[in-house]
Parts: C-alpha cells; sequence; structure tokens
C-alpha cells in the first residue's frame, strides 16, 4: 500500500488477557520499528527488524512482548497478560535505506487500553 | 545510549511570529537528526531532518539547524500558520548499515493562536 498500515487502531482488554498488533509497512522497506508512546510523553523504542538481521529487541520493557516479523513483510506486536501501565499508543514505522532520506514512514498506531 | 532533551515542551504563538524548538543530544557519535509533525489522532509525521556533514537546512517556512560542537539543534518555522499547530518531535541516531534506531525528544505541544 501507499502507507504503513496498523491494526486495530484501537483495542480495548482486560487486564491479564493477551493481544496482537498488526503492522504491514511500505512494500520494498527493509526495516521496521515498532514504538510506545504514553499519554503525553515521547516515543519509546521497542524494537526494530533490518532485513534478514536479527531484530534489536534491546526496547522491550519485559518478556510480556514480544514481535516477529514474517516473511520480511508483515510484523506482529504480542504482548501477554496485559497490565494496565500497558495502555499507550503502539506504533509501527518502516524505512528504506535507498530512500533519499532516512527518515521513518509512521502508521497511524493502536491505541491499546486495558482496563 | 542516546539521550535526547527537548525544549520546551509547550509553546504558544501568534499567527504570523516565528517558533524555535530546542534538542541536546548526548551522543556525539549521532549523525542524522529529523524532526517530526504529529497531528492529533496521527502517526508522527517526517517534515524536515538534517546529518551531521551540514550546519543548517531550509525547506520553505521550516529551517533546522545543528552545532554539532554544542550536540544542539533547533528547528524553526517562520510566519506560523493555525495549520502548523501540532505536537513536533526532534530525534537522534548514528546511521550504521544495520539500521538507524531513533531517540526521540519528549515532544513540543506548539499552538498557532489567531
Amino acid at each position: 500500500g501507499a502507507g504503513v498500515s496498523q491494526s486495530p487502531s484501537n483495542k480495548v482488554t482486560e487486564k491479564g488477557k493477551d493481544v496482537e498488533l498488526r503492522c504491514d509497512p511500505i512494500s520494498g522497506h527493509t526495516a521496521l520499528y515498532w514504538y510506545r508512546q504514553s499519554l503525553g510523553q515521547g516515543l519509546e523504542f521497542l524494537i526494530y527488524f533490518q532485513g534478514n538481521s536479527a531484530p534489536d529487541k534491546s526496547g522491550l520493557p519485559s518478556d510480556r512482548f514480544s514481535a516477529e516479523r514474517t516473511g520480511g513483510s508483515v510484523s506482529t506486536l504480542t504482548i501477554q497478560r496485559t497490565q494496565q501501565e500497558d495502555s499507550a499508543v503502539y506504533l509501527c514505522a518502516s524505512s528504506s535505506r535507498q530512500s533519499r532520506v532516512q527518515g521513518y514512514t509512521f502508521g497511524s498506531g493502536t491505541r491499546l487500553t486495558v482496563v | 545510549g542516546e539521550n535526547v532533551e527537548q525544549h520546551p515542551s509547550t509553546l504558544s504563538v501568534q499567527e504570523g511570529d516565528s517558533a524555535v524548538i530546542k534538542c541536546t543530544y548526548s551522543d556525539s557519535a549521532s549523525n542524522y537528526f529529523p524532526w517530526y509533525k504529529q497531528e492529533l489522532g496521527k502517526g508522527p509525521q517526517l517534515i524536515i531532518d538534517i546529518r551531521s556533514n551540514v550546519g543548517e537546512k531550509k525547506d520553505q517556512r521550516i529551517a533546522v539547524t545543528l552545532n554539532k560542537t554544542a550536540k544542539h539543534f533547533s528547528l524553526h518555522i517562520t510566519e506560523t500558520q493555525p495549520e502548523d499547530s501540532a505536537v513536533y518531535f526532534c530525534a537522534a541516531s548514528r546511521i550504521t548499515g544495520g539500521g538507524n534506531k531513533l531517540t526521540f525528544g519528549t515532544g513540543t505541544q506548539l499552538k498557532v493562536e489567531l
């Protein structure tokens, strides 16, 4: 597609449940990033994938968080046993090393609310 | 790791005035500095970026300056318009062959008043 697509746009879940957030990057973009944005806060790095390299997981806040990227395209961020502090907007971005700039293209995010 | 600080957190200007947002970074190896604009309910959008081999870059009403020695960079918006109202984020990274992990500032809420 023309942009980065994220689904669902909104997700309300009960504490303790697992959730999956999906990101569909721009076709041909080799890098994919996940960030978390809490209310009124900046963007907190979670994980990124670059081509076939091992992902950089250094930003994942706990072992309840995991992500995968299948076939070098779509990515899924999974949060197990959700907690209220997981409530935030989860943003996905992609970029291309061949592009004129190194900037990301972000999706519109998934707003996760844990009740 | 990299640490980016951004000031001010909120900024209110009159339409037509200039707005300046400032950021500092800690990692002297950082060489790429983008700025993003985020409107309500949307993801951040890249508006301008600068690399460490350049001191200033301009694109119409927006400009970015970089002082590598002092490790700070600034966004300048001239002739502000109501549609410039948004949250602006600065970021820094060290571009390597393996990727480009950005560290973001905490954002500046810009309000342009009529």
